[in-house]
């Protein structure tokens, strides 16, 4: 089965709200990676959250091992941060990084 | 300036025929990665290098062979093309087992 499950598959907000994605996973985890994918299809690199909670401008990451989960939060949405979120497994094989199916994010103006 | 440099961005293959995906870094990283993300499926890993040497291998097919002439180089040349090999192929580095970085990938469209 999937070993990083990513939801919702798809949310639309309108600017200014907030937005919270669920990634849960099945496996041992080293540490969780959330990136975003724009548009374009280039990937950046947002978080890499063994554990604990990170904070960056509007993004906070929370990844909770026992309850196999992590979470990114959005706060006060803007119409650029439309694109598509990773999340991606890290269980300790070096970079080989197990990729969620992404949820795809529109924000509305 | 991107350090992960991928050429090209875009390829339009025939069924059949073979290319060669290039991938240099200049983050003076030890370790290089091949991932593909097609319509259909997540991002997946296929290959990782360590100092020009195959460490792990994901890929089921021998028509995918990475290459690695430098040490800042590891291309991927893929022969006997498909239309379900259509998708975006991502490079990746990292120094030892630290998180990659990724390259903004090539695009290869196999009709």
């Amino acid at each position: 089965g999937q070993q990083v499950q990513q939801s919702p598959a798809s949310l639309v907000l309108q600017e200014g709200e907030n937005a919270e994605l669920q990634c849960n996973f099945s496996t041992s985890l080293n540490s969780m990676q959330w990136f975003y994918q724009r548009p374009g299809g280039s990937l950046v690199s947002l978080f890499y959250n063994p554990s604990g909670t990170k904070h960056s401008g509007r993004l906070t990451s929370t990844t909770v091992i026992k309850e196999r989960r992590s979470s990114l939060h959005i706060s006060s949405s803007q119409t650029t941060d439309s694109g598509t979120y990773l999340c991606a497994l890290d269980n300790n094989a070096g970079a080989k990084l197990t990729f969620g199916g992404g949820t795809r994010l529109t924000v509305r103006p | 300036d991107p350090k992960i440099i991928q050429k090209p961005k875009y390829l339009v293959a025939v069924t059949g025929s073979e290319k060669i995906l290039i991938c240099e870094q200049y983050l003076g990283h030890n370790a290089m990665y091949w991932y593909r993300q097609s319509a259909k499926k997540p991002l997946e890993f296929m290959f990782s290098y360590s100092y020009q040497k195959l460490m792990d291998n994901q890929t089921a097919s021998s028509r995918f062979q990475p290459q690695s002439s430098k040490k800042n180089h590891l291309d991927l040349q893929i022969t006997a093309l498909k239309p379900d090999d259509s998708a975006t192929y991502f490079c990746a580095s990292s120094q030892d087992m630290e998180a990659p970085l990724f390259g903004e990938g090539t695009r290869l469209s196999v009709l």
